[in-house]
């Protein structure tokens, strides 16, 4: 059973372009939503993270909206540069349990 | 720090044979978890453990088993490996089951298994 919908598979954009990435979740107890960045041959690792009670966060260039009543969120890439090419992972979490759940994925590519 | 370090990097199965791959980390972390990754799939929770002699099933276990005898060592067992087996696999560790804001899973740099 998926509880965390990503869209879409791949993405490519253009350099400077905003890439956005979809997020869906069906439990309405996550209450922690993180997304990770996976660059190839590498572990996954924290780009940034959300709570519920707030609408948006942003960390440099990267800006989580997030839409409690739709139960979606999502990632958005300013001014993307070629480096910021690969795989976004978005997750939810709950703090009565002790693991995530992962979407599916989604292949950024910047071409320059 | 070394943070999360898993081995081997690549190994190549025959179906039916057994393995284990190791995961360590030097962090003092008392939650660690192993992932599989597959094309399409995401990373999928196969097993966790929220400290030292506790252990529990994620998403799909079957086919793998675990121990955590240490804070510091999670072992991923395969028992008899098959072509479905074939994967990335992923360990990662954090501070606390109990998230707390920021919360972090420090991932390993990854096993490519392919079982033939």
């Amino acid at each position: 059973q998926q509880q965390v919908k990503q869209s879409p598979q791949s993405l490519i954009v253009q350099k400077g372009g905003i890439p956005i990435i979809n997020c869906a979740y069906e439990n309405t107890a996550f209450d922690y939503f993180p997304w990770y960045q996976q660059f190839p041959g590498k572990g996954p690792a924290l780009l940034i993270a959300i709570r519920p009670d707030v609408s948006e966060k942003k960390e440099g260039r990267f800006t989580i909206s997030f839409n409690k009543s739709a139960k979606q969120f999502s990632l958005h890439i300013m001014d993307s540069q070629p480096g910021d090419s690969a795989t976004y992972f978005c997750a939810a979490m709950y703090s009565s349990a002790s693991k995530i759940i992962f979407g599916s994925g989604t292949r950024l590519s910047i071409r320059p | 720090n070394a943070g999360v370090t898993q081995t081997p990097k690549f190994q190549v199965l025959k179906t039916g044979q057994s393995m284990t791959l190791q995961c360590a980390q030097d962090m003092n972390h008392e939650y660690m978890s192993w992932y599989r990754q597959d094309p399409g799939m995401g990373l999928r929770l196969i097993h966790y453990s929220v400290g030292a002699g506790i252990t529990d099933q994620g998403e799909v276990p079957n086919g793998y088993n675990v121990s955590r005898s240490t804070t510091e060592d999670f072992p991923l067992r395969l028992l008899s490996a098959a072509p479905s087996q074939t994967s990335v696999y992923f360990c990662a560790s954090s501070y606390s089951y109990l998230w707390d804001s920021p919360y972090e899973q420090y991932f390993g740099p990854g096993t490519r298994l392919t079982v033939t």
